[in-house]
């Protein structure tokens, strides 16, 4: 099976730019769960999504939203981009019977 | 969600065992225990997962005592190429799932 797979890997966006990132998940997976990792706040959970809908959230403000779609690929927006956005942003799938998540190589996004 | 502790770093040698211990007193009944490796700049990649007892796989082995406040990974002759960050952390088994990762052990393996 292939693995989950992210795009762009690379990504340079300038303050106050919109940015939207994409997420394939393992096929037959339908839960897609976004993180950021920064070199300062290390690994946190953003959302997930499971089935079109958003299950739960974490503590991001409103800039960040995402969507998915019916074969379970998932998309990732931020909004008015900030210095702080700059982080690898990474997508993780699971099937939703068994435990572990599955991750993507992630999105290195840089605002400038 | 259960608060994870572990080792800030650890060093070992090509060929040794390494064990890494997590400290997880808070774990629920319906949480399991699962163990991610990331390098640099990379997502993290799943290497083990546990409710109780002992789990291997090809990669590494779990040990999780009776009381489950802890775990150990055990990581059998690591090479140079196991330089990298491993994550402990603890979350139900079926249903959502936001993995809350800690600030993992930074393993450095020498030659």
């Amino acid at each position: 099976k292939a693995g989950v797979t992210q795009t762009p890997r690379y990504l340079i966006k300038t303050r106050g730019q919109q940015v939207t990132l994409s997420c394939s998940p393992i096929s037959g997976h339908r839960s897609v769960s976004w993180y950021q990792q920064t070199p300062g706040q290390g690994l946190q959970f953003l959302f997930e999504y499971f089935s079109e809908t958003q299950r739960n959230k974490g503590n991001f403000p409103g800039r960040f939203s995402g969507r998915q779609f019916s074969n379970s690929r998932s998309e990732m927006n931020v909004s008015t981009l900030e210095l702080g956005d700059s982080a690898l942003y990474l997508c993780a799938s699971r099937d939703d019977r068994v435990g572990e998540q599955y991750f993507g190589p992630g999105t290195r996004l840089t605002v400038t | 969600l259960a608060k994870t502790t572990q080792p800030i770093s650890m060093d070992s040698y090509e060929g040794q065992e390494v064990n890494i211990t997590c400290s997880h007193n808070n774990i629920a009944t319906n949480d399991y225990i699962t163990w991610y490796q990331q390098f640099p700049s990379q997502g993290p990649r799943f290497i083990i997962q546990g409710y109780k007892t002992k789990v291997t796989n090809e990669v590494a082995s779990l040990f999780i005592p009776a009381d489950r406040k802890s775990s150990t990974l055990s990581l059998p002759r690591v090479s140079l190429s196991d330089t990298a960050v491993y994550y402990c952390l603890v979350a139900p088994g079926t249903g959502f799932q936001k993995l809350v990762f800690g600030t993992g052990t930074r393993l450095l393996v020498s030659p």
